[in-house]
């Protein structure tokens, strides 16, 4: 399979700890996005990167979240000291640089479940 | 900041029925429009999408949508629908170049009955 996977399909965890997903994008797009999807709504823009350059975060990314593109291929997206509204479907999408350039392609998800 | 609008939260029909999904967004400059589609289990796919030009894209399964620029709307169709339709529909738009992060609506689950 060639598309974007995700890492952990599901996550649960107690309140307060710390997680992280993982993000592999499709081999030769060079941008990598983030969204947050709950219950009832689309997704929602959390950050995206440009090759390793983080150039958008919105709002809702609070300081427990961080995020990394290290070598401009995966990405982690970190939550620190979770709480119990941050239960979501966490996305992962990605699109080239060629034509179709701003076709975004996207993941299965991590379904994060915080008790 | 922009915004996207999706009028029915819930649509049930019958196969064979013709289907139109509203989508509206708030932003006045230059935007990219998508569909994108969730069948039951799986991820998102991108059904249509429109950067310029003739503003009746064709997508694929048979859809297809209107951009209307007065109207700041790009509304979905199919003029028949399958039970295979049945899935969650969600309109995205992004602004200028496109390379930002999409503005989805809400969705809209629709229900094909057999």
């Amino acid at each position: 399979d060639t598309g974007v996977s995700q890492d952990p399909r599901h996550k649960i965890t107690k309140r307060g700890q710390n997680v992280t997903f993982r993000c592999d994008p499709i081999s030769e797009h060079n941008r990598l996005y983030w969204y947050r999807q709950t219950l009832g709504q689309g997704p929602e823009f959390l950050t995206y990167f440009q090759n390793e350059a983080q150039l958008e975060k919105s709002r809702l990314l609070s300081d427990r979240f961080s995020a990394e593109r290290p070598k401009g291929s995966f990405s982690t997206l970190e939550i620190q000291r979770t709480e119990q509204g941050d239960s979501a479907m966490y996305l992962c999408a990605s699109s080239g640089v060629g034509r179709p350039k701003n076709i975004q392609y996207f993941g299965a998800g991590t379904r994060l479940s915080v008790l | 900041a922009q915004s996207v609008s999706q009028h029915n939260h819930h649509v049930i029909l019958s196969e064979a029925a013709s289907l139109e999904l509203g989508c509206n967004y708030s932003y006045g400059g230059t935007v990219n429009l998508f569909w994108y589609v969730q069948y039951p289990g799986q991820h998102l796919q991108l059904l249509l999408k429109y950067f310029s030009g003739d503003p009746l894209v064709k997508g694929i399964k048979g859809f297809e949508a209107e951009f209307i620029k007065s109207k700041f709307s790009f509304n979905l169709r199919k003029p028949s629908v399958q039970w295979s339709d049945t899935a969650e529909y969600f309109c995205a738009v992004a602004s200028g170049g496109g390379a930002d992060g999409l503005t989805f609506g809400k969705g809209t689950h629709l229900i094909i009955q057999p």
